[in-house]
């Protein structure tokens, strides 16, 4: 199975503030790259999938990036809403699997 | 609008089953694959399976496989998943999920997920 691997696991920063956070596959998965919110207590939400196609009606701030092993998930001014749990998820064939989980908090 | 209902909360004895459903609408139920996606208390989400709405197929993850049962009721947009042999190991939320399709092709990219059902094993 493909292995993936986000970083940092949990993150700090301000309202209006640039935020990253990273992914990285044990393998090539090409695009096959989907990023979730979730928000406590809630489902996960879809925010972007091939790499870097944004879901509809997610906010243009929210932007993916990436391809083969290395990804990136930028909220370009992050706001109170984006408080949340962030996963990334390879879909490169079965089974899907999906990383551990970035926290982003405010600070 | 899309809508995936699941039932409700479980509570089962170690080595009890569990069978979960979700029903779904707004949407051509046969059009698109239900996954199951569970996630243990503070952890993240782990897959059990996909079921191609169309024809029935099951595809388990192999952690579960002979564990697991996927099946749909296509007459009520329903689908349901049963997990046996039960441990506390398999406390956890679990969420239906659609499978989305673009481009032509359909994939494991969840778009629209049940609100979860709750599975709590203990004696």
């Amino acid at each position: 199975d493909i292995q993936m691997t986000q970083s940092p696991s949990s993150l700090s920063a301000s309202v209006g503030d640039r935020v990253t956070i990273n992914c990285r596959a044990s393998q090539g998965i090409r695009s096959y790259l989907a990023w979730y919110q979730q928000k406590p207590g809630k489902a996960p939400e879809l925010l972007v999938y091939a790499a870097s196609t944004l879901h509809s009606g997610v906010p243009s701030r929210f932007s993916g990036s990436g391809s083969g092993t290395n990804f990136t998930l930028a909220v370009s001014s992050l706001q109170p809403e984006d408080v949340a749990t962030y996963y990334c998820q390879s879909y490169d064939g079965a089974p899907p699997t999906f990383g551990r989980g970035t926290k982003v908090e405010i600070k | 609008q899309v809508q995936l209902v699941q039932s409700g909360a479980e509570v089962k004895n170690p080595g009890a089953s569990v069978k979960v459903s979700c029903k779904t609408s707004g949407y051509n139920f046969r059009s698109y694959g239900i996954s199951w996606v569970r996630q243990a208390p503070g952890q993240g989400l782990e897959w059990l399976g996909w079921l191609n709405t169309y024809n029935g197929n099951p595809n388990y993850a192999q952690k579960f496989q002979g564990r697991v049962t996927m099946i749909t009721d296509t007459s009520t947009g329903t689908a349901f998943m049963e997990l046996r042999s039960l441990t506390s190991d398999d406390t956890a939320v679990y969420y239906c999920a659609r499978g989305t399709c673009f481009g032509g092709n359909c994939y494991f990219v969840y778009d629209y997920w049940g609100q979860g059902t709750q599975v709590t094993v203990s004696s």
